[in-house]
């Protein structure tokens, strides 16, 4: 199975400032169509996850501009340029290349 | 607006079956594949396996000995069920949608079941 490290795993946030999230896999997720499978998703307490990122750096729908993903192969980053009140909980990276789909641990976001 | 809601027994025995079920309401139920997910403390996320509109069917290995997800189109819903359940099998399961051919990430989730499993 491919395995994602993610770092830190919590990170004191002030609102208004800038904040950024890695993320490492054990293989590259980069595909032959040249895309890199790879996601992420915030999950606040008591809700299920929600998709911020696909395919590295596609932001989903209805997600702010203020989160961006970057990076290739086995090293990401979410970045998020003025972190807001809504953006705290759990972010999770998670490969889509190959089964059995992994998640990273988790990076908690909370304020200072 | 899509929308899953999922639902089952909550507490179950060792060695019990356990049983889920994601209905799906909005959207298509083809050109999907139809997932199921569970986060628990000690394992945190952990992609359980998924299944098409066809049946057809990918299971993560670690499970997949005691794990059946079927389909059943004409009620739009999909089930999981999992045998000879041990207190490791204690989790929130979630079940959530994903695009058959393309990875747009999983965009739509059910609001997940909390089962634990205790003698």
């Amino acid at each position: 199975d491919i395995v994602l490290t993610q770092s830190p795993p919590s990170l004191p946030v002030t609102p208004g400032e800038p904040a950024s999230i890695s993320c490492r896999s054990s293989q590259s997720l980069l595909h032959t169509n040249g895309h890199n499978y790879l996601e992420w998703y915030l999950q606040k307490p008591g809700q299920s996850p929600h998709l911020l990122i696909y395919l590295g750096s596609n932001r989903a729908s209805g997600v702010p501009d203020r989160f961006s993903g970057s990076g290739s192969g086995t090293d990401f980053t979410l970045r998020i340029t003025t972190v807001e009140a809504e953006d705290i909980g759990i972010y999770y990276c998670m490969q889509a290349l190959q089964t059995p789909f992994t998640f990273g641990p988790g990076t908690r976001v909370d304020f200072k | 607006q899509v929308q899953l809601q999922q639902w089952g027994a909550g507490l179950l025995k060792p060695s019990e079956t356990l049983s889920l079920t994601c209905a799906v309401h909005g959207g298509s139920f083809s050109g999907y594949y139809w997932t199921w997910i569970r986060q628990s403390p000690g394992k945190g996320l952990e992609w359980i396996g998924e299944i098409n509109h066809s049946g057809s069917t990918n299971y993560n290995p670690s499970v997949k000995s005691r794990v059946t997800i079927s389909i059943d189109t004409a009620n739009y819903q999909f089930s999981l069920k999992m045998t000879s359940v041990t207190a490791a099998d204690t989790a929130v399961y979630f079940c959530a949608r994903v695009h058959l051919y393309y990875n747009y990430g999983y965009e739509y989730w059910g609001q997940g079941t909390l089962v634990t499993v205790s003698s």
